[in-house]
């Protein structure tokens, strides 16, 4: 079964702390894999698509990589504002390209 | 307006209600979906609609009913809901149903309660 799976649940950083955050996948055949973050109370907005194994992806202080097994959201000295849940999600093979999405990471930088 | 709306934010309803979320998305897609959200839970997709040709149920419970008369107007009708149905509902939005960039826009949600 397609799975994804986010860690740490919850990550703490103080600003200017960088860190990084795990997006782990089993899926057959992957067609891409995407970042989202989500603010309390809003929907979730895309950040980033990466395709291939040695992708990276960047905006701002965030940087996206991708492997054969996973994907990392690295993040360089954030700030209070980079405090979100940040989502990963692969599209499944259902006929239709719908996402199945990871339970996110929720980051709080505190200033 | 621009982006993807929806109305209201914010519902409480008794068990024995109806009631009905709007959904409306000014970018020209032709692909919309609902998702619930529960906390400690991933997003669950929830109906998936193709130029309003419902292309996706995912076993959804028959209390939920979807309806999208046009392409930029999406409804979910609730009745006699549980408890366990509380959640944030979103609304999304995508150029195509297989778009590869896997960009969908969401709405900022209707966070339902049902007591």
């Amino acid at each position: 079964e397609d799975q994804v799976t986010q860690s740490p649940e919850a990550l703490r950083l103080q600003e200017g702390e960088s860190s990084s955050l795990n997006c782990s996948y089993t899926v057959s055949g992957l067609r891409g894999l995407f970042w989202y973050r989500q603010d309390p109370g809003k929907g979730p907005e895309f950040l980033f698509t990466l395709y291939s194994a040695g992708e990276e992806k960047e905006k701002e202080r965030l940087k996206a990589t991708l492997t054969k097994k996973e994907s990392f959201l690295h993040i360089t000295a954030p700030k209070p504002e980079d405090s979100a849940t940040y989502l990963c999600a692969v599209p499944i093979l259902s006929g239709y390209s719908t996402l199945t999405f990871g339970k996110g990471t929720m980051l709080l930088v505190s200033p | 307006e621009t982006g993807v709306t929806q109305t209201p934010r914010h519902l409480v309803m008794g068990m024995t209600n109806k009631k009905s979320l709007k959904c409306e998305q000014h970018l020209g897609h032709n692909a919309m979906y609902w998702y619930k959200q529960s906390a400690k839970k991933p997003l669950e997709l929830m109906f998936v609609y193709s130029l309003e040709e419902r292309v996706e149920n995912n076993s959804v419970p028959s209390r939920f009913s979807p309806e999208c008369p046009n392409s930029s107007h999406l409804f979910l009708h609730l009745h006699t809901l549980q408890p366990e149905d509380s959640a944030l509902y979103l609304c999304a939005s995508s150029q195509e149903i297989a778009s590869g960039t896997g960009e969908l826009f969401f709405g900022e949600g209707s966070r339902l309660t049902v007591l």
